[in-house]
Order: structure tokens, then sequence, then C-alpha cells
């Protein structure tokens, strides 16, 4: 079964600290993996993709990284601002064809002054 | 504002009714995607159009479906609505065929309140 879980569910952390979020997935085929920052009542805004042969990828101060073959990724976020307060959700594609998105649940990420 | 508009904003209708939900892509964009995620859950892929076709199909109830029209805008046709059904409704496009190939740009979403 396509599966995609994320941890931990929520994270507190203070301003400045750096936080690490996890994904693990069980796809076949993958295809690709994406994380996306959704704002509270907001669409989900893209950070990363990750393709097989990427380990990581980094988008200011946001980096992904990809482990194929243990089928993990995480996200790391360094120096939180409180504008990183939101919900990151781990998204894969599977299927010769990509045509099956699968979502994790999210990481509720709350940032405090 | 990621180019991807949707209407309306808020939706508030009652058990039993159909509704639609209207969704313009980027300029350019040719797929066309609709995510339902509920209160405190995550997104959901129902369905995904491509140049008017139907692509991939989700966890799309037989009660819902879509279409996209020539100038590719989409909708997503609701009805017999069950108070389960509230949700946030979100459209995403992408430039690609296979849109997980790229990124996929989000709308601001339509909230569906079933009473």
């Amino acid at each position: 079964k396509n599966q995609v879980e994320q941890s931990p569910q929520s994270l507190i952390i203070l301003e400045g600290k750096n936080c690490t979020l996890q994904c693990n997935y069980t796809v076949s085929p993958f295809s690709n993996l994406r994380w996306y920052k959704q704002d509270t009542g907001r669409g989900p805004v893209s950070l990363t993709i990750m393709t097989f042969s990427e380990n990581t990828k980094s988008n200011g101060r946001y980096t992904a990284t990809l482990d194929a073959d243990t089928k993990q990724s995480s996200l790391h976020i360094t120096a939180s601002q409180l504008s990183d307060s939101a919900s990151y959700i781990c998204v894969v594609s599977a299927g010769s064809s990509a045509s099956k998105i699968i979502f994790g649940s999210g990481t509720r990420l709350s940032i405090r002054p | 504002d990621s180019g991807v508009t949707q209407t309306p904003k808020h939706l508030i209708t009652a058990t039993g009714q159909r509704v639609t939900l209207r969704c313009s892509p980027r300029s350019g964009d040719l797929s066309v995607y609709w995510y339902q995620q509920s209160l405190d859950q995550g997104l959901q892929f129902l369905i995904q159009y491509y140049n008017g076709e139907e692509r991939a199909k989700g966890n799309i109830l037989e009660r819902f479906s879509a279409q996209q029209f020539p100038d590719l805008h989409s909708e997503l046709n609701l009805s017999s609505l069950e108070l389960g059904d509230s949700a946030l409704y979100f459209c995403a496009s992408s430039p690609r065929r296979q849109g997980s190939l790229g990124e996929a740009f989000f709308g601001q979403g339509t909230r569906l309140t079933v009473v």
C-alpha cells in the first residue's frame, strides 16, 4: 500500500532554533518527492522537489534530503523565524507516469518568540 | 499570489444540494488538479485534468465530478452534499502533463460548509 508518514505530528520550537521534519514513504515505484509549506487556511506552496538521483536540495533556510534506499526524506529548517509557523507537507509521486500522488498528513510547526 | 484563482472563496449550502467550484489555472498551465482537505486532515488528491482530458483519478466520490474546458479553466461539481463533504477544496495547476515532475501551484482554496 502506498503511504507517506510524517513525524512529528506537531512541533514547537523557539525562534532562531533549527529543526528537522521527517517523511517516510512506502510508495512504489517512486517518481519524486516534494515538500510544501501551508499557512493556515491557505494553499500549499512548494519548497523543494527531489527526484530519485538527488540527495540534497536547498531553498534558502530550508534543506531537504532524500535517501531513496531507506525511503526517507527530511526537511531541515535553519535559524527559524516566526513566519515559519505553518504545516509542512511531504508529497510523493508514484507510478510509471507519476500518476499517483500521495500526501502526508503534515507536521504542524509553531515558532515561539 | 500563485496565479491560480479559485471561486468562490467561501460557500455554505445545505445537505442534499449541488455546488460547483471553479478554478482558473496559471496562464499557460495545462494541468489542473483538485484536492480536498478536511479539518485537521491531510490533502486528498481527487482528480487531474490535462488539456481538457482526465489524466489521473484519486479518491473522488461518485457524487463528485469535474471537467476542464477549452479555455483550461476547470470546475468541480459536488452533488447530494453530506455534512462530511465540508472541507477546503484546493485547485492546483502545472504546465506539465506529468505534473509531479514540475511544481504545482495551488490556489487559495474554496471553503465549503455543508449544514
